[in-house]
């Protein structure tokens, strides 16, 4: 069974002080490793997806890295536009394209 | 594209009465997932359906719960009879081809008095 763990719960920055969140996973075959922002009463928003052990990818003052056991996302002089839920889920199983999610990490920056 | 659209976006319903919640994916899309979010176990799978085929339902709760997919373009999510249990928030997401990226829709929440 895949498993994805979050941390931490929940994160408060000051406007431009860097943090990583990380996501630690379990998984039978990876197929894919997705990020996404969730923001109050919306649905999930597609950040990054991660296929293998290296890879990394940027966007804005975000950045995602992958290895065999957990993704970190990389928060680079964040903006109180940065606030909200970030989530971590798994593709993987033997084919199942379902998603596994973790609990997500509530992020806050203050100005 | 208007990205995956879900109604009704709230529904405030009485135990026992029946819930129909309505999905229209991406269009191209050939795989269709609903979900459900609660703040105790979070975003959980309930189904997923392949070019209009159920393919994984291991995530629906019991009998009380049926989902449909007519066509390509609509899926529908009921409940019945429902329960104060189901109150959460439901989503709908599609994926497709050249990638597995599940785009989501902005969620239904159900509220079960």
């Amino acid at each position: 069974e895949d498993q994805v763990t979050q941390s931490p719960e929940a994160l408060r920055l000051q406007e431009g002080e860097s943090s990583s969140l990380n996501c630690s996973y379990t998984v039978s075959g990876l197929r894919g490793l997705f990020w996404y922002r969730q923001d109050p009463g919306k649905g999930p928003e597609f950040l990054f997806t991660l296929y293998s052990a290296g890879e990394e990818k940027e966007k804005e003052r975000l950045k995602a890295t992958l290895t065999k056991k957990e993704s970190f996302l990389h928060i680079t002089a964040p903006k109180p536009e940065d606030s909200a839920t970030y989530l971590c889920a798994v593709q993987g199983s033997k084919g199942r394209r379902a998603l596994t999610f973790g609990s997500g990490t509530r992020l806050q920056v203050q100005p | 594209d208007a990205g995956v659209i879900q109604s009704p976006r709230h529904e405030v319903t009485e135990m026992g009465q029946e819930v129909t919640l309505r999905c229209k994916p991406i269009s191209g899309h050939d795989y269709l997932f609903w979900y459900r979010q609660t703040m105790m176990r979070g975003l959980e799978l309930l189904i997923y359906f392949n070019n209009n085929v159920p393919i994984d339902d291991s995530g629906m709760p019991e009998d009380r719960f049926s989902a449909k997919m007519p066509n390509a373009s609509f899926s529908t999510l009921k409940i019945q009879p429902s329960e104060p249990r189901d109150s959460a928030v439901y989503f709908c997401s599609s994926g497709g081809p050249p990638t597995d990226t599940q785009y989501f829709g902005p969620g239904t929440r159900l509220t079960v008095l």
